[in-house]
């Protein structure tokens, strides 16, 4: 199972929107409705931000949205704030005998 | 609230077995879902594998022949042993709460609600 697609880096200005793409394959991303997004400041863990493709748990802006169009997952940051500055990482359902695909990773600056 | 606290050795010599244990917190381990991930210096993240409260579990097919990984309610801990490690299974380890609905019976929500705070573990002699 090959990793998801993600652009290596996006950014923005505070206030503006940002937008990062995780492109899979109809065996993982196309196929289920559940992609995840995760937030990753540096030496820290990973803190869930979307899941089941545009839910929201509780406590995280909503700033923070998701959406899915065939293969491909997005996630969009809008008035970007400086701790939004992190790396995201998405995950799908990719079936049963290996469920879990992560992709590669979105740095993402606050200009 | 519930938290997870991964612990054991930080430096795993090559071939050696490299075994962790999680620990939960704040809440029960029953009813959920259990997962390592482990994360290489500067890479991404790398789903190992889950395991069921009650002791079912499944693995990445790519680290299946080398993971073992158990639950002890008792102790609400759950643990991960692979084995056979070499320089390329440096990485911090994770461990985190896989999300779950209950309907009468669990269903396992493929996303990861809960995290602990990682710890690395060097493949080194």
């Amino acid at each position: 199972q090959s990793a998801l697609t993600q652009p290596p880096s996006a950014s923005g200005s505070p206030g503006q929107s940002v937008t990062i793409s995780c492109t899979g394959t109809s065996s993982d991303v196309g196929g289920y409705n559940y992609v995840s997004w995760y937030q990753q400041h540096p030496g820290k863990a990973p803190k869930l931000m979307i899941y089941e493709v545009s839910k929201r748990p509780s406590g995280v802006p909503d700033r923070f949205s998701g959406s899915k169009s065939g293969n491909t997952a997005s996630l969009t940051v809008s008035g970007l704030q400086a701790e939004d500055e992190a790396d995201y990482y998405c995950s799908s359902y990719a079936g049963s005998n290996n469920p879990y695909v992560f992709g590669t990773g979105t740095k993402v600056t606050v200009l | 609230q519930v938290q997870l606290q991964e612990s054991g050795p930080g430096l795993v010599k090559p071939s050696e077995t490299l075994s962790l244990t999680c620990t939960v917190s704040g809440g029960s381990i029953s009813s959920y879902y259990w997962s390592w991930i482990r994360q290489p210096p500067g890479k991404g993240l790398e789903w190992i594998g889950y395991i069921y409260y009650s002791g079912s579990t499944n693995y990445n097919p790519s680290l299946k022949s080398r993971v073992t990984i158990s639950v002890d309610t008792s102790k609400n801990q759950f643990s991960l042993k692979l084995s056979s490690v070499t320089a390329a299974d440096t990485a911090v380890y994770y461990c985190a709460r896989d999300g779950i609905t209950i309907f009468g019976v669990v269903i396992i929500d493929w996303y990861f609600d809960l995290w602990g705070r990682g710890t690395l573990v060097t493949v080194s002699s």
